[in-house]
């Protein structure tokens, strides 16, 4: 099983210009999740999407959205990319309580 | 609103000894525990879940145990080894889909 795949591994963008990062999980799971992780701070939750249909924002949902495009399928867009937005983000869906992660996507933005 | 904190921030122990590393969280009325470790550069993977009902739980080396009266979870690592390197966090919820991460514990075994 793949589990939690994202895309891209890696991006630069400039100020102000606008990228979604992809995620896709293949478990079955119903909830699934964006975070962003930054040295010192740990793993801050963004969005979360409990199940299809839904979503709901997280602890720094400010310049970000997303889109649950189905069971499967949890993007992440920034509209207006800033410098504070780079980071390493990380995908995460749960089963059975469990949070599985994907590898991450690193972020710089110039 | 939950807060973990683990400390300490880092780690160093020579290769056989056991230890702990420790988890606090502020909210008492918690879902369930689980710990993670992460490698440089990788993504996190799933050690250890504990449910608010149980006490500890257990795979191979490691040790978990979850004491909800003092807020406190440790992850115990028997006979360390270098492979063992990482940084290791835990995460908590309480039942509403947010998980809240400690900033984590890097762990270096010297060989």
């Amino acid at each position: 099983n793949a589990g939690v795949t994202q895309t891209p591994k890696f991006q630069v963008l400039k100020t102000g210009q606008s990228m979604t990062l992809q995620c896709a999980q293949d478990m079955n799971h119903n909830s699934m999740y964006w975070y962003r992780q930054d040295p010192g701070m740990g793993l801050r939750l963004i969005y979360y999407s409990a199940s299809e249909g839904t979503t709901d924002k997280g602890e720094v949902p400010n310049g970000y959205n997303v889109s649950r495009l189905n069971k499967r399928e949890f993007s992440l867009r920034l509209e207006s990319a800033a410098p504070s937005q780079t980071s390493v983000y990380f995908c995460a869906s749960t089963g059975a309580n469990v949070l599985t992660f994907g590898a991450g996507s690193r972020l710089t933005v110039l | 609103k939950q807060e973990v904190t683990q400390i300490p921030a880092a780690l160093s122990v020579p290769e056989g000894e056991n230890l702990v590393l420790n988890c606090s969280f502020t909210d008492s009325a918690i879902y369930n525990l689980q710990w993670f470790r992460q490698d440089p550069g990788k993504g996190l993977t799933s050690l250890l879940l504990i449910q608010s009902s149980q006490r500890e739980q257990t795979s191979g080396r490691l040790n978990a145990s979850l004491d909800k009266s003092s807020g406190r979870s440790t992850l115990y690592i028997a006979a360390s080894q270098p492979g063992d390197s990482a940084t290791y966090l835990c995460a908590a919820t309480s039942g509403t889909y947010k998980y809240i991460f400690g900033t984590g514990t890097r762990l270096k075994v010297l060989a």
